[in-house]
């Protein structure tokens, strides 16, 4: 079992639409949740983390966290064309060192 | 304030060479971490330095070093390089490695060995 998964995808959604991004974690220690968004060809940025179960919301972002099911995913409202990048899920690893552990990520795609 | 800087931006090497890949943190800064991501996947974890020691290391071979200096930049080394090296080389600085924590990105040194 790899120990964090996502859908390569890409998923294609129309502008306006909800995209919704999943991923499930292996490591049950995990505390802490990344969502981190890269555009072809540059280096990843942080666009939303979370620490508890629940939701949490940011914007056109809205972070969910079930840690019982080990899953957590990234929901994107009013989404646009600028949207369209690989979204990168990255749970922290226990035991207090930050050193997270990516995704493959998934491919979206907000056509207009 | 700079972010995370990295250089150079391109590499290309020829098989067997060795190759020193810099970065500079976001000044306050004391962690950096190093990754690889290779075109399709997701960034794999290097190493970790906080307080110039290692905190961490990554599944790759021991032809990968690296070090932190006292002013909290790093160096990742890779020796004996082969083409499966070819990569996006990302640093990422941290204030600490605490769990809650977030790291920031440098725009990455593209490594090509041929």
């Amino acid at each position: 079992q790899k120990e964090v998964e996502q859908n390569s995808g890409p998923l294609s959604v129309p502008e306006g639409a909800i995209a919704s991004l999943n991923c499930t974690y292996s490591d049950r220690g995990s505390q802490s949740f990344f969502w981190y968004r890269q555009y072809s060809g540059k280096s990843p940025e942080l666009i939303m983390f979370i620490y508890s179960n629940g939701d949490k919301e940011d914007g056109r972002f809205t972070a969910q966290l079930n840690k019982a099911s080990q899953y957590v995913s990234l929901l994107i409202r009013d989404s646009q064309p600028s949207d369209s990048a690989t979204y990168l899920c990255a749970p922290l690893k226990s035991g207090g060192s930050y050193i997270p552990t990516f995704g493959r990520g998934t491919s979206l795609i907000v056509h207009p | 304030d700079a972010g995370v800087t990295q250089s150079p931006t391109h590499l290309i090497k020829t098989r067997g060479q060795q190759v020193t890949l810099r970065c500079s943190p976001i000044s306050g800064h004391k962690s950096v971490s190093w990754y690889q991501q290779v075109l399709g996947q997701g960034p794999q974890f290097i190493f970790q330095y906080y307080e110039k020691e290692e905190r961490g290391r990554g599944n790759f071979p021991d032809r990968f070093s690296a070090r932190q200096f006292p002013n909290y930049s790093s160096e990742l080394n890779v020796n004996a390089l082969l083409l499966g090296d070819s990569a996006l080389y990302l640093c990422a600085s941290s204030p600490r490695t605490f769990s809650n924590t977030e790291a920031f990105f440098g725009q990455g040194t593209r490594l090509t060995v041929v």
